[in-house]
């Protein structure tokens, strides 16, 4: 079975400074792993994703996350903080291979506040 | 180009009552995916959907909850006989495939159920 542990419902950071989301998962075969944003009363938009290539992988907005297989983490950082980067975050895995339906696990989410 | 719809946005109903949710995920998708978001249990995978078959209904949470696809286009979330706890944002996602490093899903905006 699949899981994924976010620590930290809420994440305070000042404008400027740096974002760091924490993401364990759990997954029994090889993973896809997905970080995604939803902004107060929108869908989910996809930030990035590790899909078994590179292992710090460049997302949207200046994001990145780095997998790492022997800490079973997909943390995601950005150097600084703006303020329009408030919102919910959600650290998901699917299980790699063709047999997997790709239907996503989600963490609990982290909620972002940027303080000026 | 058009992203993924889902109507109606609001829906109040009445316990009791059945409802349905409509998705129409962007043209050419082939998989098709329906999730809740709840604050009592965060997002969850409900269906997926590959053309107009559902490989995995593993997420629905009682036979009250149904969903069919037809043309391998839009998609049909049906609650019967709802209940409080139906209370929810359910969300469609469509991507290219289910499986592989093509599986970025892309989100609707989701629909608000409320059951009073």
């Amino acid at each position: 079975a699949q899981s994924v542990t976010q620590l930290g419902s809420h994440v305070s950071v000042s404008e400027g400074a740096l974002v760091l989301l924490r993401c364990n998962y759990s997954s029994s075969v090889p993973p896809y792993l997905f970080w995604y944003v939803q902004y107060p009363n929108q869908g989910l938009q996809l930030l990035l994703k590790y899909t078994s290539a590179a292992t710090l992988v460049k997302g949207i907005n200046g994001f990145e996350a780095e997998f790492k297989k022997s800490e079973t983490s997909f943390h995601l950082t950005k150097p600084s903080a703006h303020m329009s980067d408030a919102a919910e975050y959600f650290c998901a895995v699917s299980g790699g291979g063709s047999s997997n339906t790709g239907k996503l696990i989600f963490g609990q989410g982290t909620t972002l506040q940027v303080k000026p | 180009g058009a992203g993924v719809s889902q109507s109606p946005s609001n829906k109040v109903t009445e316990k009791g009552k059945d409802v349905e949710l409509r998705c129409d995920p962007i043209s050419g998708h082939t998989a098709l995916y329906w999730y809740r978001q709840s604050l009592g249990q965060g997002l969850e995978f409900l269906i997926y959907f590959q053309g107009n078959s559902a490989p995995d209904k593993s997420g629905l949470p009682s036979d009250r909850f149904s969903a069919e696809r037809t043309g391998g286009s839009v998609s049909t979330l049906t609650i019967q006989r709802t209940q409080q706890e139906d209370s929810a944002v359910y969300l469609c996602a469509s991507s290219e495939q289910g499986s592989g490093v093509r599986n970025e899903q892309f989100f609707g905006p989701g629909t608000r159920l409320t059951v009073l």
